[in-house]
């Protein structure tokens, strides 16, 4: 069974760039859709974005100019990047796997805690 | 954006009781609809997707209905373990989006 592990820092400050890494373990990151999924404490869930294993992506309008989403397939990664932070990016960001490019996310990591602050 | 919104916010129900969550959107889905269960601490569990069909390992007594902007969410005879927080997902329209919750709690 496939499973997704978040890793990166869990500060980061204002302005600064957010960086992290969804390493998948127990299966291929070939033939699907990769996904970055944020929740603010308290509050609902956010899609970000996705990147599928070729390299193709998209992203939320409302993130689109400070997003980027990569892909390493040899080392079966993928990572999110999010320029010019603020507080209101402080969230839990998941990543999260999609058979394709609008279904549901079957599977997910257990989410990290970023915190925006100086 | 399609705009998700679910119903009611908290639902206050009785273990061995049946609970209806409700999703509705600003547009028609079609049937591209999910449900999620989320735990505190926990990230969120696919429940039901194409708005009615269960995923692997969900028990029977999770159901999904509904088509076009109107969907519904049964849990029948709640277990201890399915007091919750549940979302619903619309992935007919980019950007993708989520309702804002229902959380389940104990009466």
């Amino acid at each position: 069974q496939v499973q997704l592990q978040e890793s990166g820092p869990g500060l980061v400050k204002p302005s600064e760039t957010l960086s992290l890494t969804c390493t998948v373990s127990g299966g291929s990151i070939n033939n699907y859709y990769w996904n970055w999924i944020r929740q603010p404490p308290g509050k609902g869930l956010e899609w970000i974005g996705y990147i599928f294993y070729s390299g193709s992506t998209n992203y939320n309008p409302s993130l689109k100019s400070r997003v980027a989403i990569l892909v390493d397939t040899s080392k079966n990664q993928f990572s999110l990047k999010l320029s010019s932070v603020t507080a209101a990016d402080t969230a839990v960001y998941y990543c999260a796997r999609a058979r394709s490019a609008m279904v549901d996310f079957d599977s997910w990591g257990q989410g990290t805690l970023v915190t925006v602050s100086s | 954006e399609i705009v998700v919104t679910q119903s009611p916010a908290t639902l206050s129900v009785s273990p061995g009781e049946s609970a209806t969550l409700s999703c509705r959107a600003s547009q028609s889905l079609i049937r591209n609809l999910a449900w999620y269960q989320q735990k505190p601490g926990q990230a969120p569990r696919l429940l039901i997707y194409g708005a009615s069909t269960r995923a692997t390992g969900i028990p029977a007594r999770f159901s999904g209905s509904g088509s076009g902007t109107d969907f519904t969410l049964t849990i029948s005879s709640l277990q201890s373990e399915d007091f919750a927080v549940y979302y619903c997902h619309q992935y007919n329209d980019w950007p993708l989006t989520f309702g804002g919750g229902t959380k389940v709690e104990i009466k």
